[in-house]
């Protein structure tokens, strides 16, 4: 069965340093690859996400991510944290365009003054 | 303004007396999901529906029901409720042929 792991279920980060949040997937085909960021007591808002083009992409905030196929990982990263930027991020696939997504446990980050 | 609804986003309720979720999107959108959230679980897919009529389980499936009887609702059934079944759900929606998700605020249930 398809997989998405999230290492660190916790990642703290000074403000103005990087950031970088992990996500690798379990698939013997290609998979549609997104981030997500929720903010406290709200829904998901998508970030980015990768469709076969581009393997670096460029989402909102500053965030961006590269699809590695031979590592199955599409980390998220972001030059200069800020401290908006605290919230949970989620990593998901899908491999049938759309119709069942598979999530990650999900990474709180927590930006530190 | 466009967006996905959800009511009620706060419920309490006991052991075995049925609810319902309900999901309503105004982007006329064909897809639309629900998802349980739990700690250290991230989401989970429960139901998802491609159209109007057109339902397929997810990944946890078990207690719950769904129907979409109109494009815009897609309200989740829980027959029995368990305390197991006490997570946040979201709904989300898309438009066709994409694959990009909007979602509803959430919706906390507490089962008794």
């Amino acid at each position: 069965a398809q997989s998405v792991t999230q290492l660190g279920s916790h990642v703290s980060v000074s403000e103005g340093a990087l950031v970088l949040l992990r996500c690798n997937y379990s698939s013997s085909v290609p998979p549609y690859l997104f981030w997500y960021v929720q903010y406290p007591n709200q829904g998901l808002q998508l970030l980015l996400k990768y469709t076969s083009a581009a393997t670096l992409v460029k989402g909102i905030n500053g965030f961006e991510a590269e699809f590695r196929r031979s590592e199955t990982s599409f980390h998220l990263t972001k030059p200069s944290a800020h401290m908006s930027d605290a919230a949970e991020y989620f990593c998901a696939v899908t491999f049938n365009y759309g119709q069942n997504f598979v999530f990650g446990p999900g990474t709180r980050l927590s930006v530190l003054p | 303004e466009a967006q996905v609804t959800q009511n009620p986003r706060y419920l309490i309720t006991v052991t075995g007396k049925k609810l319902t979720v309900t999901c309503s999107q105004n982007m006329n959108h064909e897809y639309m999901s629900w998802y349980r959230q739990d700690p250290g679980l991230g989401l989970r897919q429960i139901y998802y529906s491609m159209n109007v009529e057109v339902t397929d389980k997810g990944d946890v499936p078990e207690g719950y029901k769904v129907s979409r009887k109109e494009k815009r609702n897609f309200p989740l059934i829980l027959e029995s409720p368990s305390p197991n079944q006490t997570s946040l759900y979201f709904c989300a929606s898309s438009p066709p042929g994409t694959d990009t998700q909007y979602f509803g605020p959430g919706t906390r249930l507490t089962v008794l």
